[in-house]
């Protein structure tokens, strides 16, 4: 299995609080990507990395923020987190030229 | 922007065949994936088309037809451990053209009864 680590696993966070998500990946891997998962909707891009410091906006970026200073790390911040917000967030990673991404385990994100 | 369609729901029977299909709406298209997520897990790969035809892995197929934008995976020898959800995906080239972007369906459930 790829080595791809989310954290946290869970959070509780009150309206208004700033949240990083943190995906971590051991394969070295060009490509990384937020999603969230609602009921109804699937998976939702947020953001995506095709390399360090390069990033571009998915389907649903409002709200949201990212940074890549390493090739292993891709962080996802909520600057205000809103009750919207509430989710399951997935990472996911690819390498240059693959056609598999692999996904972490997921976060699960309430925001009360 | 992007935009794909499939089914949100598919029922079959144990030892059926079931055909999940994939319609889409993209720019700078490079190809289809298809991923198969169990409740509570996270999605895991299935099969990519890049180009025209049909790509088997085992029991699972995949089909692409690029001139009309469309696609899908055919599920042979259903178990009932193929009960899952299962996203069509596109491979598609970003705003700014430097990177590629995967944008997801909103994924289709397959109940598989005995």
């Amino acid at each position: 299995d790829a080595g791809i680590t989310q954290s946290p696993r869970h959070k509780v966070t009150e309206t208004g609080t700033p949240v990083t998500l943190r995906c971590h990946q051991t394969e070295n891997h060009r490509y990384m990507y937020w999603y969230r998962q609602d009921p109804g909707h699937g998976l939702r891009l947020i953001h995506y990395s095709y390399g360090v410091k390069d990033t571009d906006k998915g389907e649903v970026s409002d709200g949201y923020s990212v940074s890549r200073s390493k090739t292993e790390d891709f962080l996802l911040t909520l600057e205000s987190a809103t009750s919207s917000q509430t989710s399951v967030y997935f990472c996911a990673t690819a390498g240059t030229g693959d056609t598999e991404a692999f996904f972490g385990q997921g976060t699960r994100l309430t925001v009360v | 922007g992007q935009s794909l369609e499939q089914p949100s729901e598919v029922t079959a029977v144990e030892g059926a065949i079931v055909q999940i299909n994939c319609t889409y709406q993209t720019s700078g298209f490079y190809g289809l994936s298809w991923y198969q997520q169990h409740d509570g897990g996270a999605p895991t790969f299935l099969s990519y088309n890049a180009l025209d035809g049909l790509e088997e892995t085992g029991r699972f197929s995949s089909f692409l037809s690029r001139s009309d934008s469309y696609g899908y995976l055919l599920l042979q020898e259903l178990q009932m451990k193929d009960s899952a959800s299962y996203f069509c995906a596109v491979i598609a080239g970003g705003r700014n053209q430097a990177g590629t972007a995967l944008i997801f369906g909103k994924g289709t459930t397959l109940s598989v009864s005995s």
